[in-house]
């Protein structure tokens, strides 16, 4: 069971336009998300997070928006940039109930910023 | 620097070899993450190790083995078992006070 998803496999936006990569999630007990970006051939780099008490946290071009009655999260980013195709990954943590830290990790979408 | 080093970058296997990836983390971190990425099924969870000499299994452990015998390291067997063992391969760690991962640069194996 995949309870966390980002069904868009890829996203193309031209540069300077806005980037829209969407997530639901299944688990009502997920308390904290995060996203990371990733290269190819490279480690997830931390990107931005976002506790369920709150419904938006901004850092930069980078906004994360929290609908929690949905189960939706999304990260914009504005203006996007070619440097920001990368390959895009949900992530959410059940960490006050299990106290583990663990992390469950949604398909990824691949952004392409066309110049 | 802090950080997590994977090696080696890129690992051969032949079928029936069981082959070692290794995890070393310098920042401290208490627990620690082994995840394979395959295209289109985002990053799933081998095992993980929340202390030293505990582990647990993740969601497809199945062919797979690790130890934690140091808080630094967390090397990743993969055995003959595994049926399908090419992938992309990262460690991360965490301290489990705090939210999120650091991440490896990742292991390629690819089975020959």
């Amino acid at each position: 069971d995949q309870q966390v998803k980002q069904n868009s496999p890829s996203l193309s936006v031209q540069e300077g336009r806005i980037s829209i990569l969407n997530c639901d999630y299944t688990n009502s007990m997920f308390d904290y998300f995060l996203w990371y970006k990733k290269y190819p051939a490279e480690g997830p780099t931390f990107l931005i997070s976002i506790s369920s008490i709150k419904d938006k946290n901004e850092d930069g071009r980078f906004t994360v928006f929290l609908n929690k009655s949905a189960k939706h999260l999304s990260l914009h980013i504005v203006p996007s940039q070619p440097g920001d195709s990368a390959v895009y990954f949900c992530a959410a943590s059940a960490y006050g109930s299990s106290n583990t830290g663990k992390l469950i990790f949604g398909q990824g979408t691949t952004l392409q910023v066309k110049p | 620097d802090g950080g997590i080093t994977q090696s080696p970058k890129y690992l051969f296997r032949k079928e029936g070899q069981n082959v070692t990836l290794s995890c070393e983390q310098n920042l401290n971190h208490d627990a620690m993450y082994w995840y394979r990425q395959d295209p289109g099924q985002g990053l799933r969870l081998i095992y993980y190790s929340q202390i030293v000499n505990d582990f647990q299994k993740g969601d497809i452990a199945e062919g797979y083995s690790v130890s934690r015998e140091k808080k630094e390291s967390f090397p990743l067997t993969v055995t003959s078992a595994q049926k399908n063992p090419t992938a992309f391969y990262l460690c991360a760690s965490n301290n489990r006070a705090h939210y999120g991962y650091t991440f490896g640069s990742g292991t390629r194996l690819t089975v020959v």
